[in-house]
């Protein structure tokens, strides 16, 4: 069966420090593959998506970046966080030839 | 006008009651269209997808209006473990991309 992992599950980080989040899925090949950020209160804003390796597609301009070095594998990064990239961060996929979006865990951030 | 929308609530109703939620799209051309599942501070679950002739699963009812572009999801009998955030989610484009946009969510309470 198919399953997604995010880590860490949460995770507090001082105001220009760099960040990496990981996120992998395992039981699936060529996955598209989906971070959101979600603020408290707020619904899941798309940060970026990736269809393949090495493919990978910025929603919004932010302070973040994304990186899919293998099939089933998906790192959001930071070089300098700020304030408000805090948030809770949930990965997402969708299996070859489907459409349902199934979530990661998520990590929650906080820039401090 | 956002392209998806809901109303947040909060939706406070007693044990047994029959509620309902809508979310509207600003997208004609959508296909896809889901409701989640959001328990607090956990990641959202697929509750149904919203098909064209409407489907149901248990107590739960979930309708598509495209000529008026929204989808609906009725709530029979409630529980009070349905005590969630409701997220709709529509897709965003035609393409293979998968992406989905959320609506920011219906919180519902359900009292004993």
């Amino acid at each position: 069966s198919q399953t997604i992992h995010q880590w860490p599950a949460t995770l507090v980080q001082p105001v220009g420090s760099p960040l990496s989040l990981e996120c992998t899925v395992e039981g699936t090949s060529n996955p598209n593959l989906y971070w959101y950020r979600q603020a408290a209160g707020r619904g899941l804003q798309l940060l970026f998506y990736s269809v393949g390796i090495g493919q990978i597609s910025s929603e919004v301009p932010q302070n973040l970046s994304a990186s899919r070095p293998q099939d089933r594998q998906f790192i959001l990064s930071s070089k300098k966080l700020l304030l408000s990239d805090s948030g809770f961060y949930l990965c997402a996929w969708i299996g070859a030839g489907k459409n349902i979006q199934y979530f990661g865990a998520g990590t929650r951030l906080s820039v401090l | 006008r956002k392209e998806v929308e809901q109303d947040p609530g909060p939706f406070n109703v007693p044990e047994g009651a029959t509620v309902a939620f809508n979310c509207t799209y600003s997208n004609s051309a959508s296909q896809s269209f889901f409701w989640y599942r959001q328990d607090c501070r956990k990641e959202p679950k697929l509750l149904m997808s919203v098909y064209s002739s409407g489907n149901e699963d248990g107590r739960f009812t979930a309708q598509l209006n495209r000529a008026s572009q929204y989808i609906s999801l009725l709530i029979r009998d409630s529980k009070l473990s349905d005590s969630a955030t409701y997220l709709c989610a529509v897709n965003k484009d035609s393409g293979n991309t998968g992406k989905l946009i959320f609506g920011q969510g219906t919180t519902l309470q359900v009292k004993p």
